[in-house]
């Protein structure tokens, strides 16, 4: 089952904007990552923020987390075309313990 | 080094045919799991394995599915009697400790 829900659902940006996506969730959590998937196919790692922290930064990207409100966002700086893809939060109880996906968000980056 | 590798890429097979999907999971990694990526169900976990301890099977959506990790590496996923609501983009990945490393997923299309 879900965990929780991303949104929007689907967003399209022009080139060079930022681009924020949202996640809830509805447990206790350990920590929640952040994944891009291509086409698809297989999910890349971009980020993972543990529940005792409050933000991470990693290259553009920009990761917020309120555990009282139970929901994270991910910000996405000067969007280029190749961050076209869907965009997935996924949260795990404890350590390294099967995650948990919400449903995704589609990003479009129009050049 | 080397990434999770998955295989077959893609599989087609005819409702009622058992298949097998196979894992190999980054060298040393200690966790492997499964998921399953279907339309309208979004990611969802299918088992665990972590190191000599019993796999968590608690994701399996009925008895037609099992899996297994031999020598504490490579991992077979089975489905029996395939049916049409089977089809879906297996995921394997694997951890050393809290970040997944995901495999490019093998389609399996149930005729």
């Amino acid at each position: 089952s879900q965990q929780g829900e991303e949104d929007p659902q689907a967003l399209s940006i022009q080139e060079g904007e930022n681009a924020t996506m949202n996640c809830s969730y509805k447990t206790s959590i350990n920590n929640l990552q952040w994944y891009r998937q291509n086409s698809g196919r297989g999910l890349v790692h971009l980020i993972l923020i543990r529940s005792n922290e409050r933000e991470k930064h990693s290259g553009r990207l920009r990761v917020t987390l309120d555990t009282s409100k139970k929901s994270s966002s991910l910000l996405i700086t000067a969007s280029r075309a190749a961050d076209t893809a869907s965009y997935f939060c996924a949260t795990a109880m404890s350590g390294n313990t099967p995650l948990v996906f919400g449903k995704g968000t589609r990003l479009s980056v129009i050049a | 080094g080397a990434g999770v590798s998955q295989s077959p890429s893609n599989k087609v097979t005819e409702k009622g045919k058992d298949v097998e999907l196979r894992c190999d999971p980054i060298s040393g990694h200690t966790a492997l799991y499964w998921y399953r990526q279907s339309l309208g169900q979004g990611l969802e976990f299918l088992i665990y394995f972590q190191g000599n301890s019993a796999p968590d099977k608690s994701g399996l959506p009925s008895d037609r599915f099992s899996a297994e990790r031999t020598g504490g590496s490579v991992s077979t996923l089975t489905i029996q009697r395939t049916q049409q609501e089977d089809s879906a983009v297996y995921l394997c990945a694997s951890s050393s400790e809290i970040e997944q490393f995901f495999g490019p997923g093998t389609r399996l299309t149930v005729l």
